[in-house]
């Protein structure tokens, strides 16, 4: 079964430093999200790309934040100045259609340490 | 905030069906209901969804009222590995933009 990979799965940074989390979508999915999960906290909706631009972003993904679809595999979230709250597990997620019909797909996620 | 309520958490034994209620009271007309499950901080994985009628697929059943303010969940036969976090999230069926919102979910623990 296709699977959404993510790199790396634990990457700890000393606050201030910038961080780039990497994501490989399932090859045929055209829309992509990023949403995170502080520890003990829900599931949040960070991002959303289509057609190399961002469709829709939460208040959360604020000029820290970034997302690059670099070479039409990979899709990338880069968070700028990290800060001890950006401690997280962040999760990428793609689809076939913008609604999802046949559900999103989300990787296993990469869990941040800032320090 | 999350449009849906769901109980905290449920057990149920191995083997049994396990059933997982949701209210959404103010669903509109056009949102349909979606199920997802997190297995131990893992990536939260699709199970269903349904707009009025009532869906089966090779993981579970998805059971709506009539009035739509309400639905369940059905694992036929529960196994340990059922053992997860259960979300149930209404949304848009034509919102562009692929948000999800999570809510605390239901804490299903399957037992021997």
């Amino acid at each position: 079964e296709p699977e959404v990979t993510q790199t790396p799965s634990h990457q700890v940074t000393q606050m201030g430093q910038e961080v780039i989390l990497r994501c490989v979508p399932i090859s045929n999915h055209l829309y992509f999200y990023w949403y995170r999960q502080i520890l003990g906290q829900k599931v949040e909706f960070l991002v959303s790309f289509y057609n190399n631009e961002i469709s829709e972003k939460s208040e959360i993904f604020d000029d820290q934040f970034s997302v690059e679809r670099p070479d039409g595999s990979n899709f990338t979230l880069k968070i700028r100045s990290t800060k001890l709250e950006d401690s997280a597990m962040y999760f990428c997620a793609s689809s076939e259609t913008a609604v999802g019909n046949y559900g999103y797909t989300f990787g296993s996620g990469t869990r941040l340490t800032v320090v | 905030d999350a449009k849906t309520t769901q109980p905290p958490s449920m057990d149920c034994a191995e083997g049994r069906a396990a059933n997982l209620p949701c209210n959404h009271s103010t669903i509109s007309g056009n949102e349909y209901v979606y199920w997802y499950r997190q297995i131990h901080s893992q990536g939260p994985q699709y199970i269903i969804h349904g707009l009025k009628n009532n869906e089966t697929n090779e993981m579970a059943s998805l059971i709506i009222t009539e009035d739509r303010k309400s639905s369940t969940l059905i694992l036929p036969h529960a196994t340990l590995r059922d053992t997860a976090v259960y979300y149930c999230i209404v949304r848009v069926a034509f919102d562009q933009g692929g948000k999800l919102i999570f809510g605390q979910g239901t804490e299903l623990s399957v037992k021997p």
